[in-house]
């Protein structure tokens, strides 16, 4: 199937881990961003990616680091987990940088951190 | 900042009913999106509106966008059970390279 997909859907880690998200997507997009949802419900933007490139880097703390092999691949590494890192992690994509096209989401990676 | 705000935070309806969804943003935009989430399910994109645009329809869906009031509305009319979910606006940051998801509406379609 076409889609973007993550994995792994849950993780429940201690606090002080480090801990990675994978994300890829077979649609062919060039662009494809970490969005981070709390409990309220909130989406934020962390980071994105175009053919990649980093092209937005939110005020993330430095123990989030991105990292794109290539265009279908996102991954997320988080050193040093805290509590405040428990939420709901989206990868998306899109086909190009910036807000002129529809995002397509995985399903989100659920941290908690413990 | 842009984030947008929708109103309702909440809306309870039966099937059959129409349900309106409004969003609120501050500066001028690009376009402006709307999303559904389903309960612990990922984003759906369902319309992209352009600002030169003021209607647009998909299937039960309808959004207008009005740019000098700087506010969008989605209307699902007939509702139905599986249209229960989260509905997010998103706009465009000032520079028009990110999109920035509202605060979303929880629509419940009671059978």
């Amino acid at each position: 199937d076409t889609a973007v997909s993550q994995t792994p859907k849950y993780l429940v880690t201690q606090m002080g881990n480090d801990k990675s998200i994978k994300c890829e997507q077979n649609l062919g997009h060039d662009t494809m961003y970490w969005y981070k949802q709390d409990s309220k419900k909130f989406l934020k933007i962390m980071f994105s990616y175009n053919n990649k490139e980093l092209i937005i880097n939110e005020t993330v703390p430095n123990r989030f680091s991105p990292k794109s092999p290539d265009k279908a691949h996102l991954n997320l590494h988080i050193n040093s987990l805290e509590l405040g890192d428990s939420a709901v992690y989206f990868c998306a994509s899109s086909p190009g940088a910036g807000t002129n096209y529809g995002y397509t989401f995985g399903s989100g990676t659920r941290l908690t951190v413990v | 900042s842009q984030q947008g705000e929708e109103d309702p935070q909440a809306l309870s309806i039966q099937e059959g009913e129409n349900a309106t969804m409004n969003c609120s943003y501050k500066t001028s935009i690009n376009n402006l999106q709307w999303y559904r989430q389903n309960s612990g399910r990922g984003l759906v994109h369902l319309i992209l509106i352009r600002s030169n645009e003021r209607e647009k329809h998909s299937g039960r869906l309808r959004v207008t966008l009005d740019t000098s009031k700087k506010s969008s509305s989605l209307l699902i009319t007939a509702s139905r059970a599986a249209d229960t979910a989260s509905y997010f606006c998103a706009t465009d940051d000032t520079g028009f390279q990110k999109l920035v998801f509202g605060t979303g509406t929880r629509l419940l379609v009671s059978p």
